[in-house]
């Protein structure tokens, strides 16, 4: 019954591919971001998109590209990855603009590099 | 010192029981916190969000406190479904949102 959806699932790639992680939102939000989380660690904040703009990176590696082509889409690019990059990817979204910035999440894409 | 942090637990309660969750931040600054819960391999839910005033939900509240910069949660009534990760996080500024490390709850029968 999630509002914030993501595909795939699941992802298995090896270190030369390139894929794409896509999240589409229905919850007419401004506001989406990115973030990382490994097995027994939060939720690690990668990149923040408002009014289709990117406003934070948080330093992440450049084989990671984000994309915001509309209001309701985000797209995380992947290429070149390292193994240690295997993570849970989840995408979220709120409110843009209003304090306090309620973030509702997706499923997530469960990553593996090999 | 880190920005967020929590009891990592486990806490083991049995059903019915009352049972609370503390969460300190280290910037005054914050602007706004939350909780959200965890099952596992799932994503993070919004619990609630925290007011300087204190909210309730059912069988959940939350509290602020921001001359000890620290925020709360308790549970009342603790039911097996409860069981999972309690994440506090809080929003130093602008829509940057940092989480704790996550407090285990574990509800027997």
């Amino acid at each position: 019954d999630t509002e914030v959806t993501q595909t795939p699932k699941h992802l298995v790639m090896g270190m030369t591919n390139k894929k794409s992680l896509k999240c589409e939102q229905h919850m007419g939000h401004r506001a989406m971001y990115w973030y990382k989380q490994k097995a027994k660690k939060p939720p690690e904040l990668m990149f923040v998109y408002s009014y289709e703009k990117l406003s934070i990176n948080e330093s992440v590696p450049s084989r990671f590209s984000p994309e915001c082509p509309n209001s309701s889409l985000l797209n995380l690019h992947l290429h070149a990855l390292q193994p240690e990059d295997s993570a849970l990817y989840l995408c979220a979204s709120s409110q843009a603009g209003l304090i306090p910035y309620e973030q509702y999440f997706g499923p997530g894409t469960r990553l593996t590099v090999t | 010192r880190k920005e967020v942090e929590q009891d990592p637990g486990p806490f083991n309660v049995p059903e019915g029981a009352t049972v609370a969750f503390n969460c300190t931040y280290s910037n005054s600054a914050s602007q706004s916190f939350f909780w959200y819960r965890q099952d596992c391999r799932k994503e993070p839910k919004l619990l609630m969000s925290v007011y300087s005033s204190g909210n309730e939900d059912g069988r959940f509240t939350a509290q602020l406190n921001r001359a000890s910069q620290y925020i709360s949660l308790l549970i009342r009534d603790s039911k097996l479904s409860d069981s999972a990760t309690y994440l506090c996080a809080v929003n130093p500024a602008g829509y940057k949102l940092v989480f704790g490390a996550g407090t285990i709850l574990r509800v027997k029968s």
